[in-house]
């Protein structure tokens, strides 16, 4: 599986969009980028996946560049619900799911 | 869609003592589920992969005979922690993949609720 690089923590407020991006430099042609929430003494749970240009769904957006070496998480308008862990994970038919670091995201009032 | 149950939620024990884990799928069949643990601000780290009817496969310094898992239906995986002692307090959280969209994506994960487990 392609290893991921992701900032180890990261600050916002309320209101604000949040970006958090993944390094992912060695990704295989057949690899997706998959992204996971994690809050304190909880699994994590699935938010977004893609494998080109961006995707959209009901609580975010991931933007891929054209050379797929990284991926970017976006959040919209951020709350203090959202302080929490953010994974990405990067490979297809995984038959493992190895987690990198993952980010921090402390949200303040 | 693609739930998965995880009890005990968490569990306080002796020093010595047997622990399991269950871990089902409420909607869907788990033909691989996957077993983590956490340490406190720790990422997870995957201790082992279950396929139904199988044994497991275990990761590199994972104890296979004191980490008994179970993977005997498409909707049931148990970890049984043997001989438990303090160091083996921990989150342990299971999981399962799945296809969101046939025929289009790559499998993602779902997660239990995790079990904390206490070795006093």
């Amino acid at each position: 599986l392609a290893k991921t690089t992701q900032p180890i923590s990261m600050d916002s407020y309320e209101g604000q969009e949040v970006n958090i991006t993944c390094s992912h430099n060695n990704i295989a042609t057949n690899d997706y980028i998959t992204w996971y929430q994690q809050f304190p003494s909880q699994g994590p749970r699935f938010i977004i996946q893609g494998y080109k240009t961006k995707v959209t769904n009901e609580v975010a957006s991931l933007f891929i560049p054209a050379d797929r070496k990284s991926s970017t998480l976006s959040l919209p308008r951020v709350s203090l619900s959202d302080t929490a862990v953010y994974y990405c994970l990067v490979g297809v038919d995984f038959n493992k799911f190895y987690f990198g670091s993952g980010t921090k995201l402390n949200v303040k009032p | 869609g693609a739930v998965v149950s995880q009890h005990p939620s968490w569990v306080i024990c002796k020093s010595g003592t047997s622990v399991k884990i269950e871990c089902r799928s409420l909607d869907f069949q788990a033909t691989t589920m996957f077993w983590y643990r956490q340490f406190p601000k720790q990422s997870l780290m995957l201790m082992a992969t279950s396929n139904e009817g199988s044994k497991a496969t275990y990761e590199q310094g994972v104890e296979k005979d004191k980490f008994l898992i179970n993977h005997a239906s498409l909707t049931l995986s148990t970890l049984t922690v043997t001989s438990a002692h303090p160091e083996d307090s921990s989150f342990y959280i299971c999981s399962a993949s799945y296809r969101r969209e046939i025929l289009v994506g790559a499998n993602v994960l779902t997660f239990g609720a995790g079990s904390r487990l206490t070795v006093l």
